[in-house]
């Protein structure tokens, strides 16, 4: 089981950047996915999380109406678009497997996850 | 939104002790809490899952207990590989939140 994140760099504040994650070892449309991110030194942040056939997504206060996040079972990817960066966003990215199945209102964990994307606004 | 706090936020101890660490929710959760582990330049690590729920392959000195707003990780005996950052995760509501985390040093 692997998730490998993709697309991070450095942005300008005002700017987009659309980070990805590719699942493999587990059958991706069974579960719901995660996005959790953690600036240098801190804590973490849960960022958004999606049902198996993006039915219900969430998002925390902080990047709502900024971020989307969206999933391609056939491709066993996610992804996270991020919209109007601000140096307030700058952080290693994690992609994150839900561990109970395929609905966010289940209320699972994080169980596998990503070696993370650097995104760095500045 | 759901507040987690976490206590303490830091906390020395010696290999062989048993350490708790506390997590209270703003508001009731139902055991929608798990417990993770962090290494320096690691991603995290679940060691636990609806409050007590120990994931596989991660030892039996860990345990979770708790209801309603207040949980607790215990580690039986602490050893030299547990000296790490801990934090707690509620997923009863969207938006998640974690703990702000303990750091457990020697």
């Amino acid at each position: 089981v692997q998730l490998v994140e993709s697309g991070g760099g450095l942005v300008q504040p005002g700017r987009s950047l659309t980070l990805s994650c590719a699942g493999s070892g587990f059958t991706f449309h069974d579960y719901a996915m995660h996005w959790v991110r953690q600036a240098p030194g801190k804590g973490l942040e849960w960022v958004s999380g999606i049902n198996w056939n993006g039915g219900n997504i969430g998002y925390a206060d902080s990047v709502k109406g900024r971020f989307t996040i969206s999933r391609d079972n056939a491709r066993s990817s996610l992804y996270l678009q991020m919209n109007s960066l601000t140096a307030e966003d700058s952080a290693l990215y994690y992609c994150a497997k839900d561990n109970e199945g395929r609905f966010l209102e289940w209320g699972g964990a994080m169980d596998v996850w990503g070696h993370g994307t650097t995104v760095t606004v500045s | 939104d759901i507040q987690m706090t976490q206590s303490p936020s830091s906390l020395s101890a010696s290999v062989g002790d048993r350490v708790t660490i506390t997590c209270r929710a703003s508001q009731g959760i139902t055991n929608s809490l798990a417990w993770y582990q962090q290494r320096p330049g690691k991603a995290p690590k679940l060691l636990l899952s609806a409050a007590s729920r120990l994931e596989s392959g991660v030892p039996s000195r860990f345990s979770g207990s708790g209801s309603g707003t207040d949980y607790t990780l215990t580690i039986s005996s602490l050893q030299p590989e547990d000296f790490a950052t801990y934090f707690c995760l509620q997923s009863y509501i969207s938006p998640y939140t974690f703990g702000p985390g303990t750091k457990l040093e020697i």
